[in-house]
């Protein structure tokens, strides 16, 4: 079974700040990752993904995520945030053979203040 | 220009009425996936289908049917058995069942 827990529903950063999104995840055998991020009533964008590669991905806008095994984490980070951030980011894993079948975290949302 | 659209965009229904929400692609992808969205409950999915003339329960089908007649195409029918029905639901779409989900903009349905 495959779980993902991202901590925080809420986190404020001010412009230009550094921005933190947390995600752990279960995963029995190994695992990919993904963060995706949602703007108000719109469908989801992926930001990146982790497919057993490199542990460090750089994605869309800014965005990078580390996939550490030891401490089954894939946060999302971003040095310097901008007003354009402020959305509801997703984390999700799925299983890395055959069906990729999503199970999502319950989500971020990341407030951005001038 | 290439793309998953849905529509309507929004949608409101009366109690006891079946309704059919519309996905269609023309990315080419083989597999479509249907997933019901809640506050504070991330995503969950309702059915996904790899090809054509075939689908697959995901975790919440019950009160939820789908078809798959054509590749382009996958729509969804909420029943009247579907409890709590108000919901955002969006639709996503793959190469592949093993690639990467790519999703449409969503549906917003309310129940009156």
């Amino acid at each position: 079974a495959q779980s993902v827990t991202q901590l925080g529903s809420h986190v404020s950063v001010s412009e230009g700040a550094l921005v933190l999104l947390r995600c752990n995840y279960s995963s029995s055998v190994p695992p990919y990752l993904f963060w995706y991020v949602q703007y108000p009533n719109q469908g989801l964008q992926l930001l990146l993904k982790y497919t057993s590669a490199a542990t460090l991905v750089k994605g869309i806008n800014g965005f990078e995520a580390e996939f550490k095994k030891s401490e089954t984490s894939f946060h999302l980070t971003k040095p310097s945030a901008h007003m354009s951030d402020a959305a509801e980011y997703f984390c999700a894993v799925s299983p890395n053979t055959g069906f990729q079948k999503l199970v999502f975290g319950t989500g971020t949302r990341l407030l951005v203040s001038p | 220009d290439g793309g998953i659209t849905q529509s309507p965009k929004y949608l409101f229904r009366k109690e006891g009425q079946n309704v059919t929400l519309s996905c269609e692609q023309n990315l080419n992808h083989d597999a479509m996936y249907w997933y019901r969205q809640d506050p504070g409950q991330g995503l969950r999915l309702i059915y996904y289908s790899q090809i054509v003339n075939d689908f697959q329960k995901g975790d919440i089908a019950e009160g939820y049917s789908v078809s798959r007649e054509k590749k382009e195409s996958f729509p969804l029918t909420v029943t009247s058995a579907q409890k709590n029905p108000t919901a955002f639901y969006l639709c996503a779409s793959t190469r592949s069942y093993t690639d990467t989900q790519y999703f449409g903009p969503g549906t917003r349905l309310t129940v009156l």
